[in-house]
Order: structure tokens, then sequence, then C-alpha cells
């Protein structure tokens, strides 16, 4: 099956600094790479998600790259806000499967 | 509020006891899907849902798991016989397409 692995497990920022979330997949069929965040008590909200047939996607501050060669695909923050502080979880999915396989979560911290 | 709904949001049980737990989904959404969080992980899938059928449940779902949708519309989880391995977040998403899940609130499962 599918797996993700996600880097760094913790970032700390300065407010106004930018943010960069890393995760690598394993089936090179995975077609669609949601970001979800789940601030502290809360349920988990996609933020971003881009589809393997394009490889960066914006969306003011937050951008998605996908590079599908290497398997791996980014989550940029640019200037980092304090209320951009929660844990960032990416995901793969398969093409033809409906099951996203999640990595383990980016606990983002950023600093006023 | 016609976001996904879970209910309990606590549940405090003794090792041995049955639990069982409720999710409502977005109207007309006919995917649902149940996952189990830990602390300092992502959502790992447990059992997923096309309206009444459950379609796919995870090699790791012990047969103390069982999952219902039986009118395509809320589904319940029982978990016969809890351990403590069991405690951890319970969170249950649901989507009417192939991308974006909306996930619920989820319930947070003790076990003493």
């Amino acid at each position: 099956g599918e797996n993700v692995e996600q880097h760094p497990s913790t970032l700390s920022v300065q407010e106004g600094d930018s943010a960069v979330i890393k995760c690598t997949y394993s089936d090179s069929a995975s077609n669609y790479f949601p970001w979800y965040k789940q601030e502290l008590g809360k349920r988990p909200q996609l933020i971003i998600d881009i589809r393997s047939n394009v490889g960066e996607k914006k969306d003011q501050r937050i951008a998605v790259t996908l590079n599908k060669t290497a398997k791996h695909f980014s989550l940029h923050i640019t200037e980092t806000q304090p209320e951009d502080s929660a844990v960032y979880f990416c995901a793969a999915r398969t093409g033809g499967s409906y099951i996203p396989t999640f990595g383990r979560g980016t606990s983002l911290i950023v600093h006023p | 509020d016609t976001g996904v709904s879970q209910d309990p949001r606590h549940k405090i049980t003794k090792r041995g006891q049955n639990v069982t737990f409720r999710c409502d989904p977005i109207s007309e959404h006919n995917r649902l899907y149940w996952y189990r969080q830990t602390l300092g992980q992502g959502p790992e899938f447990l059992t997923y849902f096309q309206n009444e059928a459950q379609l796919e449940k995870s090699r790791l779902l012990s047969d103390r798991f069982s999952a219902e949708r039986p009118k395509g519309s809320f589904s319940t989880l029982e978990i016969q016989r809890t351990e403590q391995g069991d405690s951890a977040m319970y969170l249950c998403a649901s989507t009417a397409d192939y991308y974006e899940q909306y996930f619920g609130p989820g319930t947070r499962l003790t076990v003493t």
C-alpha cells in the first residue's frame, strides 16, 4: 500500500517568515495530494490540494508543489501569521482508490 | 450547522465495556469514512462506506470493531470489549465526490 513520509515533525518560525513542509510518497500511481490543517482541539480542514496533472497550485499565501518523478510534494506558506499555528497533514491517494494515506503531521508554531 | 457531526464528543469507559459512536455526514454525501487518530499521528483509515455498502476495511481493524450505515445516512462505529490501546480520537469524514473530505469534530475515547 501507499506510504507517506512527512517532515519535519515540528517547525518553528517567526511571524512573517516562510514555512515549508515536505512529504514523500511511495506509490507512483498516486494522483491526488491534499493538505489538511488541524488547529488544537478542532477537526482537520482541507486547505489546498493538487492533482497529478498539475505541478504547482497557489491560493493566496499558501502553495503546493508536486514532483512526480521524485514522488514528493511540498506545502509552502509565505508571510506566516500566528493564526497559521496548527498541525498540518499531507495525504496521498492512489488512482482508483477512495482512501487517502496521511502523513504523521507537522506542528507549525509561528512566534509573534 | 450543516457540517459533519459526531456523538458523543467524549467517552470514558472501562476496559472490557462496549462503546458505540455515531456520525452524521453532510446531507447527500454518499461516501463516509471512519479514521482513528492518536497523538502525534495522522488519521489512520479504519473503514469506508458508499451509501449503505461497506466497501473497504483496514487490515489493521480488529474484529472487535464493527461499523454500519443502515440507510446510507448516519453511521455507527462499535467497539466491543474495549482495550486501553483503543484510546484515541475517532474521526468521521464524508464526501460527495472523489476529492475533498469533510471531517467531523471527532469522538475522544478514553479506556481506563
